[in-house]
């Protein structure tokens, strides 16, 4: 299994700045996520964080808002850019178990509240 | 596209009461199956899955879920709740070889003592 650690665990912005999010694993693993928690919704996948190359955004995601970075295959980060009160959210890192798509092991999340 | 659905939000059960939370998925094709948990303080870890075989399928601490395909169905049990199965349950979904899994919007269990 594989451990996954996320900073900061929780923070207090202003409207119009911008948050980065680290997030780094135990060991090497292939894929790496970004998803998000708003409140009272389900998670949903932002973008997958590719080694070396430009991420891949969901639909209603783009890279302008959601600049990720993975420079080696145990550490990513997810900055949130300009944000407003609808950024508002718990936003989750994960990582792929095993060969099966859906086997996931997620980081403790960090939840980001836009006054 | 596809979506989950998880029609109780919040549920509140005594020890020992069996449990049942309902999942419905909508997608025509063939799909992968979860059950995701997470207890209070804790990060959201897999509970159990569903691949092929075997519609019934068992987790961790006596969690199991049957797979009805012409329901579009995941259903999770357990049938002798514990305080410590506090939590709040995720249904998801994907199919095979992608990456995207699709969640459903939860429900928190509480078991009281």
């Amino acid at each position: 299994s594989a451990v996954i650690s996320q900073k900061p665990s929780r923070d207090i912005c202003q409207r119009g700045t911008s948050l980065t999010i680290q997030c780094q694993v135990d060991s090497q693993v292939t894929m790496m996520f970004w998803y998000r928690q708003q409140p009272g919704q389900s998670l949903t996948l932002i973008a997958t964080a590719n080694q070396g190359s430009e991420a891949t955004y969901e639909s209603g995601f783009v890279i302008d808002k959601f600049p990720i970075s993975r420079p080696n295959l145990t550490f990513s980060t997810l900055t949130v850019s300009n944000m407003s009160p609808e950024d508002s959210s718990i936003y989750l890192c994960s990582a792929k178990s095993g060969v099966r798509s859906g086997e996931l092991f997620f980081g403790e999340g960090s939840r980001l509240t836009v006054l | 596209a596809q979506s989950v659905s998880q029609h109780n939000h919040h549920v509140i059960l005594s020890e020992a009461a069996s449990l049942e939370l309902g999942c419905n998925y909508s997608y025509g094709g063939t799909v992968n199956l979860f059950w995701y948990v997470q207890y209070p303080g804790q990060h959201l870890q897999l509970l159990l899955k569903y691949f092929s075989g075997d519609p019934l399928v068992k987790g961790i601490k006596g969690f199991e879920a049957e797979f009805i395909k012409s329901k579009f169905s995941f259903n999770l049990r357990k049938p002798s709740v514990q305080w410590s199965d506090t939590a709040e349950y995720f249904c998801a979904v994907t199919t095979t070889g992608a990456n995207n899994l699709f969640f459903g919007t939860g429900t928190r269990l509480t078991v009281i003592p």
